[in-house]
């Protein structure tokens, strides 16, 4: 358990739609990441947020969109949701004491199925 | 730009055979790289790094060394087990970043 903590697990939704996935990042974690793994574009990093602001930018869309909370908790959005969009969503968290060497964890995901 | 090619998978091999999966990158200045391990139905977890070239990244039987000179980061173990069938993700990470690039990713079986 890598302390990370991702709702829901599974996700079902129609195209057009708007969902919402939760990400609770291990207690004294300050960074949140955000990764989409599909089996056409592999895994990739869509954004981060470091103590409520955005700091770096992936390859997300702009239908997609994330916000971190007060209590360090993030959110991404993704609305307008298209059969392309079905994939593994992955949140991640690290300490961020800064020179890039610190580890991210990783939770278990948030499957999403867009039918 | 900054990327990371491994094998292609999948893998399969035997109990206690030597594992070699290739993974090399390109990528700006002097990344950090990384070896990382999904079993099923999980999230990713760290296996091992390194942060600097002819660095040894070593971790629960597996071992990677950072060779700038071939820009490689080949994941290597001795003597597999059933338990490390997984899919196996190679990343880097710039300096100064925090974003972690992936490679495709490589599925092991190991059969008893």
């Amino acid at each position: 358990d890598s302390g990370v903590t991702q709702t829901p697990k599974h996700l079902i939704t129609a195209t057009g739609q708007r969902v919402t996935l939760r990400c609770s990042p291990r207690s004294g974690d300050l960074s949140v990441y955000w990764y989409q793994q599909s089996l056409d574009q592999g895994l990739q990093f869509l954004i981060q947020y470091y103590n409520g602001e955005e700091r770096a930018k992936g390859n997300i869309l702009e239908r997609f969109s994330a916000q971190q909370f007060p209590d360090l908790h993030s959110e991404l959005n993704l609305s307008s949701l298209e059969l392309g969009d079905s994939a593994l969503y992955f949140c991640a968290s690290s300490v961020d004491v800064g020179g890039g060497v610190d580890e991210q964890y990783f939770g278990p995901g948030t499957r999403l199925t867009v039918t | 730009g900054n990327s990371v090619t491994q094998m292609e998978g999948p893998v399969t091999l035997s109990e206690e055979a030597f594992l070699t999966i290739n993974c090399t990158y390109t990528a700006t200045g002097y990344p950090s790289l990384f070896w990382y391990v999904q079993y099923p139905g999980e999230g990713l977890q760290l296996l091992l790094k390194a942060t600097k070239a002819d660095d040894k990244g070593s971790n629960k039987g597996f071992e990677a060394t950072y060779r700038k000179e071939t820009t490689s980061f080949h994941l290597e173990k001795g003597s597999v087990q059933v338990s490390d069938s997984a899919v196996y993700f190679c990343a880097l990470r710039l300096q100064g970043a925090q974003k972690l690039v992936f490679g495709q990713g490589t599925r092991l079986t190991i059969n008893p």
